[in-house]
């Protein structure tokens, strides 16, 4: 089954501690993209990739890292959390060109203490 | 650069009313454009596209999308809704072409009254 994995579903951490949110694609889509969403706001971009070793800002990258070492996978990486990293993450990967629309993974419910 | 604007944050239908969604883009030349849905709990699910073409393009779960250039609006329709279709309705924009950034509307919630 085409899909985006993402784990954790569900992810409670306390300030400051380095965590990492994995996404997987098995669709061999170069294009894929992390979102955060948060009530009132809809989905920002916090960063995007167009190919391996190929990443970009979004619209609010602040204090989050990606790394796309293989197609398939795009994680998301959280140096130092901050409550106000709290938040709905979903990751979605598209072919490049975007044609197909977005495939979504189910997201990532993530809470900082 | 491209935008989406979601004017209803809230619709309130009864079950089997028909329903319409609001979306209206700004972006210089005819962009794709998208309908997305998400459930409680859930990721976006793509419900339809448009590209070009026929302006009125179908869906799944029985919802259409009429894609109309002089008013830049890309409103999402249902004749006869059903309490399942509660959710989070997202209309998308994204720029032909090239590389594909797509810009998300805020969302327009779907409250389905039996």
């Amino acid at each position: 089954e085409a899909q985006v994995t993402q784990n954790p579903r569900y992810l409670i951490t306390v300030t400051g501690k380095k965590l990492t949110v994995t996404c997987s694609q098995n669709m061999n889509h170069e294009y894929m993209s992390w979102y955060r969403q948060d009530p009132g706001l809809g989905l920002r971009q916090i960063y995007y990739s167009m190919n391996v070793e190929v990443t970009d800002k979004g619209d609010v990258p602040e204090g989050y890292k990606v790394s796309r070492k293989e197609k398939r996978n795009f994680p998301l990486i959280l140096e130092s959390p901050s409550p106000n990293q709290t938040s709905l993450y979903f990751c979605a990967s598209s072919l490049l060109g975007g044609a197909g629309g977005y495939t979504f993974g189910s997201g990532t419910r993530l809470t900082v203490v | 650069a491209q935008s989406v604007t979601q004017p209803d944050i809230h619709i309130t239908v009864s079950e089997g009313a028909s329903l319409e969604l609001r979306c209206n883009y700004s972006y210089g030349a005819t962009p794709y454009l998208f309908w997305y849905v998400q459930s409680p709990g859930q990721g976006l699910q793509l419900l339809l596209k448009y590209f070009s073409g026929d302006t009125l393009v179908q869906g799944i779960k029985g919802f259409e999308a009429e894609f109309k250039r002089s008013q830049s609006s890309f409103n999402l329709r249902k004749p006869s809704v059903h309490w399942s279709d509660a959710a989070e309705y997202f209309c998308a924009v994204g720029a032909k072409g090239g590389s594909y950034i797509p810009t998300f509307g805020r969302g327009t919630s779907l409250i389905v009254h039996p």
